[in-house]
């Protein structure tokens, strides 16, 4: 099956500053990705839609300015969380969509990055 | 809005006995449902994957339904192992949009015991 990385694993950062999380598409071209977040005992929560070459579609209550979303190639995503804080601790999950016709839509998921903010 | 809801929360249950972990949707206006596994700390793997039209699906031990017109699925697991251990998370996808979006509901956290 399809594979999707998502880079780094884990992150501890202090208050105020900046996280970079990655999400590639390994073995494939996903032209739209998503990024969720899961906080314990919840569900997965969608945050974005990233459509590469375009602007992120954020959903409603999600900070655009906090969270900025990259998607500049067909096998590479990103989502910037700005100042972070300790609030923003949480498990970022990515997906990237494989399209290969109606019967072959599925989306594969990336292993999750835990974010702690201190 | 589209709202999903899995119960049990969670389950414990012996090595070997046979489980049924449900799932039930408010808009039956789907596309498809998905069942997932998600161990602790990790991403998520797909089990199964029922189109609308479908009525059940079958992978090894475990077997989906779907019943649309009453938003209902379940997952059944047979000879249940220690190693099936996992959050199971359910997920739709609604029709219309292009852009796939999944509702998931928050899980069932099953545990077998040996």
């Amino acid at each position: 099956g399809a594979v999707v990385s998502q880079h780094p694993s884990r992150v501890i950062c202090k208050s105020g500053t900046s996280v970079k999380i990655e999400c590639r598409s390994l073995d494939f071209q996903a032209t739209t990705m998503f990024w969720y977040r899961q906080f314990p005992k919840q569900s997965l929560m969608l945050m974005a839609t990233s459509n590469e070459g375009s602007k992120a579609t954020y959903e409603q209550g999600v900070e655009k300015d906090k969270f900025l979303i990259n998607h500049a190639s067909l096998t590479l995503s990103t989502l910037t969380v700005t100042s972070a804080h300790p609030e923003d601790s949480s498990f970022y999950i990515c997906s990237a969509r494989a399209y290969r016709g109606d019967s072959q839509d599925t989306q594969y998921f990336g292993p999750g990055t835990r974010l702690t903010v201190l | 809005k589209q709202e999903v809801t899995q119960i049990p929360a969670a389950l414990s249950v012996p090595e070997g006995e046979n489980l049924v972990l449900n799932c039930s949707f408010t808009d039956s206006a789907i596309y498809n449902l998905q069942w997932f596994r998600q161990d602790p700390g990790k991403g998520l793997t797909s089990l199964l994957l029922i189109q609308s039209s479908q009525r059940e699906q079958t992978s090894g031990r475990l077997n989906a339904s779907l019943d649309k017109s009453s938003g209902r699925s379940t997952l059944y697991i047979a000879a249940s192992q220690p190693g099936d251990s996992a959050t199971y998370l359910c997920a739709v996808r609604q029709v219309g949009g292009s852009n796939y979006k999944l509702t998931f509901g928050k899980g069932t956290l099953l545990t077998v015991n040996p």
